[in-house]
């Protein structure tokens, strides 16, 4: 069965650090990963997406994130957080390929992410 | 461009009592939709998605259910809501050959 797991429940960092988001998945195939953010009572927007190619993709808002396949991880980056980046974040992981199986996510637990002026 | 609608933004319900969330989907025809379920610090649980109308699938057996009358438009429903129905109710949908889900505001439910 495919999870996911984001290690960090709630992250504090200063406005302008650089910030790193953990995820590391578990997938028995080709996996297709993202990346979402949602601020209090909203709904989900996505940053970024891989599925195939370069490994380090370029997201919204400034994210970025790396897949080592080694490692399992889809790392979320960002060299200048922004008070407004105040949010909860998401990794998630579904199938690359197979009809219906399109949108079933797995998501991980959030990472509640808080930054200090 | 498309967009996705669901309402109502906030429920408080009795136990008991019944339960009709409702999303649709603008621009776009075909889509596969989703009804996930988020608690508090326990990410998303995908409760039903849909390929079709009138094809539901269940995710997570449970008080709930969904249909899809039309292409576009996804509910979910309860007959008798129970208190551990409560939570925050994320509709969703993504295209057929592509991977991404695109979510609603969602809408919160509390059952007292």
């Amino acid at each position: 069965a495919q999870s996911v797991t984001q290690p960090d429940i709630h992250i504090t960092v200063s406005e302008g650090a650089s910030l790193e988001l953990r995820c590391n998945y578990s997938y028995g195939a080709t996996p297709y990963l993202f990346w979402y953010v949602q601020s209090p009572g909203q709904g989900l927007q996505l940053l970024l997406k891989y599925f195939s190619g370069d490994t380090l993709v370029q997201g919204i808002k400034g994210f970025e994130a790396e897949f080592k396949r080694s490692q399992s991880s889809f790392n979320l980056r960002k060299p200048s957080v922004h008070w407004s980046d105040a949010a909860e974040y998401f990794c998630a992981v579904g199938p690359f390929a197979g009809g219906t199986s399109y949108g079933k996510l797995t998501f991980g637990q959030g990472t509640i992410l808080t930054v200090h002026p | 461009s498309q967009t996705i609608h669901q309402w109502p933004a906030t429920l408080v319900q009795p136990v008991g009592s019944p339960l009709s969330l409702e999303c649709t989907v603008e621009g776009t025809s075909n889509p596969n939709l989703y009804w996930y379920r988020q608690a508090a610090g326990r990410g998303l649980q995908l409760l039903f998605y849909s390929v079709g109308i009138g094809q539901i699938s269940s995710e997570v057996p449970q008080n709930l259910s969904a249909s899809r009358p039309q292409d576009r438009q996804f509910i979910l429903s309860s007959k008798k809501l129970l208190l551990s129905d409560s939570g925050f109710y994320l509709c969703a949908w993504s295209r057929r050959g592509g991977g991404e889900l695109f979510f609603g505001e969602g809408s919160r439910l509390t059952v007292l």
